[in-house]
């Protein structure tokens, strides 16, 4: 299945800022609001960070934003810190027989 | 606090079947969607289907149909996928997530996952 085109990797300094791209296509993050953005530690479970393009869940650091445009989705993290070193993945819902499309995900780095 | 366990690591045999568990504990069991998803080793994530704890009802991915389950027992909060006639392609991290109401379209928790290994 298609996939929702996310950079391999992205890294900064502590206490810059980094965005997150997710392309898709009109039939998905172009169609609706449902854009949502997870953190993934190895071995670990997935974290939801952003849920319909913007809203951050409770207990989740404002330092983490979303936005969109088109068919692009954005996840901003501002004032980088060491502990958001991990892989993040964005996830469209579409609808249809395969509802939702996912991210190829990015490795951030903090350096 | 909300909770999904998965059970452990699988290794089976091409055309074997392997059942993975998801046990919920911290809410209402019923009262949300659960879906299974799958990572590939170097791929990204793959949406597998929808369980409605309540009722039982089902909708897989087109591509699993007729090879995957998807079951619960209320008893035990707990949620099954199962998966036959397996291949070598289906060796992944299986993901149990729970979606967030009311029909949200995002996933607020998941599980740890489990790797399930096909190998011969």
């Amino acid at each position: 299945q298609s996939a929702l085109t996310q950079p391999a990797s992205v890294s900064g300094s502590p206490g810059q800022s980094i965005t997150i791209s997710c392309t898709g296509t009109t039939r998905d993050v172009g169609n609706n609001n449902f854009v949502s953005w997870y953190q993934h530690l190895p071995g670990k479970a997935p974290k939801l960070m952003l849920c319909d393009v913007s809203n951050r869940p409770s207990g989740v650091s404002d330092r983490f934003s979303g936005s969109k445009s088109g068919n692009t989705a954005s996840l901003t993290i501002s004032g980088l810190q060491a502990e958001d070193e991990a892989d993040y993945f964005c996830i469209s819902h579409r609808g249809g027989s395969s509802p939702y499309v996912f991210g190829t995900g990015t490795k951030v780095t903090v350096l | 606090q909300v909770q999904l366990v998965q059970s452990g690591a699988e290794v089976k045999n091409p055309g074997a079947s392997v059942k993975v568990s998801c046990k919920a504990s911290g809410y209402t069991f019923t009262t949300y969607e659960m879906h299974w998803m799958r990572q590939a080793p170097g791929q990204g994530l793959q949406w597998m289907g929808i369980i409605n704890p309540m009722n039982g009802d089902t909708m897989y991915a087109q591509e699993l149909q007729g090879r995957v389950t998807m079951t619960r027992d209320t008893s035990t909060s707990t949620i099954y996928m199962e998966l036959n006639n397996l291949r070598s392609e289906d060796a992944a991290v299986y993901y149990c997530a729970r979606e967030n109401i009311p029909r949200a379209k995002h996933f607020d928790y998941w599980g740890q996952g489990t790797l399930v290994t096909v190998s011969s």
